[in-house]
């Protein structure tokens, strides 16, 4: 059973340019988180999915990013116009269906945007 | 809010001297409660969680956590540490009810191991 998966793993973006970080839930898993984690910092949450639905987005810079986890496909995290402290690794995280101790968030291996 | 505080930004043991890295967090109600751990440049793994019943928690890579209610702490523990140990430690919590919900995670603590 493959793990969480992120593509890329590595982005080098230029200021002004968009970012898009993609993630794959574990099979089963429909429930998609996305963290943040800054320089010699903890991860930050930014937004929870599910599939169509974004359910809580409070932790979501107000202007330029953007998440989405369609029916089909992987949930992406979009960076408009870039500036250089959006530089960080992202991480995603999934979970299973709500019930019993479906609690646990299995994560990916991150990507690291880097803004010049 | 919540809130959880690794005061230890940096520890640093020498190979198989026991280990005792600390968490303590605010929260309203019994929260969930997780020790996640991240290698250089890697994701992060689950080292063990606590729901409730028995305040003791036994994890992966013999690893141990207690969970202390009076003083709001979480703290992890190792009897004797391996080199393979040196990694990013971080500690989470979540809201004590059921569903899928964000995790609020603390500051991380380094561990280096001395040969």
């Amino acid at each position: 059973n493959a793990g969480v998966m992120q593509n890329p793993r590595h982005l080098v973006r230029r200021r002004g340019q968009e970012a898009r970080l993609r993630c794959s839930p574990m099979k089963g898993h429909s429930h998609v988180y996305w963290y943040r984690q800054l320089p010699e910092e903890g991860l930050k949450f930014m937004v929870y999915l599910q599939k169509e639905n974004i359910i809580d987005e409070s932790g979501m810079p107000k202007e330029r990013f953007s998440a989405e986890f369609p029916k089909e496909g992987p949930s992406i995290l979009r960076i408009q116009q870039v500036v250089r402290g959006d530089s960080a690794a992202y991480f995603c995280a999934s979970s299973p269906s709500q019930g019993g101790k479906n609690y646990e968030q299995y994560f990916g291996p991150g990507t690291r945007l880097t803004v010049t | 809010a919540q809130s959880v505080t690794q005061p230890d930004i940096h520890i640093t043991v020498s190979e198989g001297a026991s280990l005792e890295l600390r968490c303590n967090y605010s929260y309203g109600a019994t929260p969930y409660l997780f020790w996640y751990v991240q290698s250089p440049g890697q994701g992060l793994q689950l080292l063990l969680k606590y729901f409730s019943g028995d305040t003791l928690v036994q994890g992966i890579k013999g690893f141990e956590a207690e969970f202390k209610r009076s003083q709001s702490s979480f703290n992890l523990r190792k009897p004797s540490v391996h080199w393979s140990d040196a990694a990013e430690y971080f500690c989470a919590v979540g809201p004590s009810i059921q569903g899928a919900q964000k995790l609020v995670f603390g500051q991380g603590t380094r561990l280096t191991i001395n040969p």
